[in-house]
């Protein structure tokens, strides 16, 4: 069966402090991966998403995500977080009905 | 604001009760998902349509059910309600058959049920 795991389920950070948040899937297929965004209170944004191509992708905020097919990962990360990246993290794989298999999600707090 | 619609945005009742949850999806979008998020459980997809067709199914239970009419817009209908299915639901919605395409959400209904 498809399944996402993310590592972290709640990351503390300080304010410019570097972040990397881990995605690891399962999915036999062809594999469209995303990673989405819920501030508190609101609804959820798509950060950025891979379809195919240069395996590092640029997203919004200064988001990133790399790629690694040998590895079945997929990577968030901010070189320099604020306070307003304070928000939970979801990846998701798109699954093979159609849909997105989300992960458990990372809180992520920054303090400022 | 992603263009997704879902109303209402609280609902609180009681057990055993029945309600419905609607959606409007994204002007020109198809493909309409819904979602449960819940503390313990995450979230989890319960079932999506395309076009008026019922598409996938995921973690849905045999209470809850849903339609999408010829205006596209969709109900998700949840009866015989316990206390464990107090949830956040979302609706999204995409042009075709996602996950090949960005799914925009809308801005959830929370039910609360006491």
């Amino acid at each position: 069966a498809q399944s996402v795991s993310q590592h972290n389920h709640h990351v503390i950070l300080s304010e410019a402090a570097s972040l990397e948040l881990g995605c690891n899937y399962s999915y036999g297929g062809t594999v469209n991966l995303f990673w989405y965004v819920q501030y508190p209170g609101q609804h959820l944004q798509l950060l950025l998403k891979y379809f195919s191509g240069d395996p590092l992708v640029k997203g919004i905020k200064g988001f990133e995500a790399e790629f690694i097919k040998s590895k079945f990962s997929f990577n968030l990360r901010k070189p320099s977080v604020q306070w307003s990246d304070t928000a939970e993290y979801f990846c998701a794989p798109g699954g093979n009905q159609g849909n997105l298999i989300f992960g458990k999600g990372t809180k992520l707090s920054v303090k400022p | 604001d992603s263009g997704v619609t879902q109303t209402p945005k609280h609902l609180i009742t009681a057990t055993g009760q029945r309600v419905t949850l609607r959606c409007s999806p994204r002007s020109g979008d198809l493909s309409v998902y819904w979602y449960q998020q819940s503390l313990d459980q995450g979230l989890q997809f319960l079932i999506q349509y395309y076009n008026g067709e019922e598409r996938a199914k995921g973690n849905i239970l045999e209470r809850f059910s849903a339609q999408q009419f010829p205006d596209l817009h969709s109900e998700l209908n949840l009866s015989s309600l316990e206390l464990g299915d107090s949830a956040l639901y979302f609706c999204a919605s995409s042009p075709g058959l996602a996950g090949v395409v960005e799914q925009f959400f809308g801005p959830g209904t929370r039910l609360t049920v006491l």
